[in-house]
């Protein structure tokens, strides 16, 4: 079964980095994904398609501040020089035949 | 600009029924698979439906399967949802999310539309 793990909650503080872990399940380890950020009382934003080998494209407009990164099953975003509109949810996203299947977000807190 | 606008949300009873709409613009819509994703009032993503750019090929989650129609009139640029025997559990801001060009990442979504199921 396709599963994304996250974790609930991350935090920093204004100007330092995170990074944000989403764990494919067993036997998936080759997928990609995709990073999403929801701002408090918005729509999810598309970030960036993510490689298993680590290559990632970003959306229109992401600053360099967001990036990605692989290694196995685990899928990165790291957010550098945290700006308050960073504080939102972040959901990872991937897909099956016939399904798309998103992470439960981690809420990252900017300090 | 690549817009998305969500439309026909509202009130309903549990066992009605519901159309909500996606008008699009900014891109070639006719060229782009389009999904239905919801989340429930506190709660994640949840992917509900995806439909082929030509209508040729079409997804349900279980847990609307036999309930949602998804379809789309691509001489209007337009994205639904009809929404059936809606439950409680379906109370959820829908949204309307564009697949990436030959891929299967949401790439673009909508502001939303809020369904509220309740008696």
């Amino acid at each position: 079964q396709l599963v994304l793990t996250q974790s609930p909650s991350a935090s920093a503080s204004l100007g330092a980095s995170v990074k944000l872990t989403c764990t494919l399940s067993s036997g998936h380890s080759s997928y990609a994904i995709a990073w999403h950020q929801q701002q408090p009382e918005k729509g999810p934003r598309y970030l960036m398609k993510l490689n298993s080998d680590g290559n990632h494209s970003k959306g229109d407009g992401i600053p360099d501040r967001f990036s990605g990164s692989s290694s196995g099953a685990e899928r990165y975003l790291t957010i550098s020089s945290l700006q308050s509109e960073d504080e939102a949810d972040y959901y990872c996203q991937t897909w099956g035949t016939g399904f798309y299947v998103f992470g439960t977000g981690t809420r990252v807190t900017v300090l | 600009e690549v817009q998305l606008v969500e439309s026909g949300g509202g009130l309903v009873q549990p066992g009605g029924s519901l159309r909500l709409s996606c008008a699009a613009s900014g891109f070639t819509f006719s060229t782009y698979n389009m999904n239905w994703v919801r989340q429930a009032p506190g709660k994640g993503l949840e992917w509900v439906s995806y439909i082929s750019s030509s209508s040729s090929t079409i997804y349900y989650a279980d847990s609307v399967k036999g309930r949602f129609t998804i379809s789309r009139d691509n001489a209007k640029n337009s994205l639904y949802l009809q929404m059936n025997s809606l439950r409680a559990e379906d109370t959820a801001v829908y949204y309307c999310a564009r697949d990436s060009y030959g891929d299967c990442v949401v790439d673009y979504w909508g502001q939303g539309t809020l369904v509220t199921v309740s008696s």
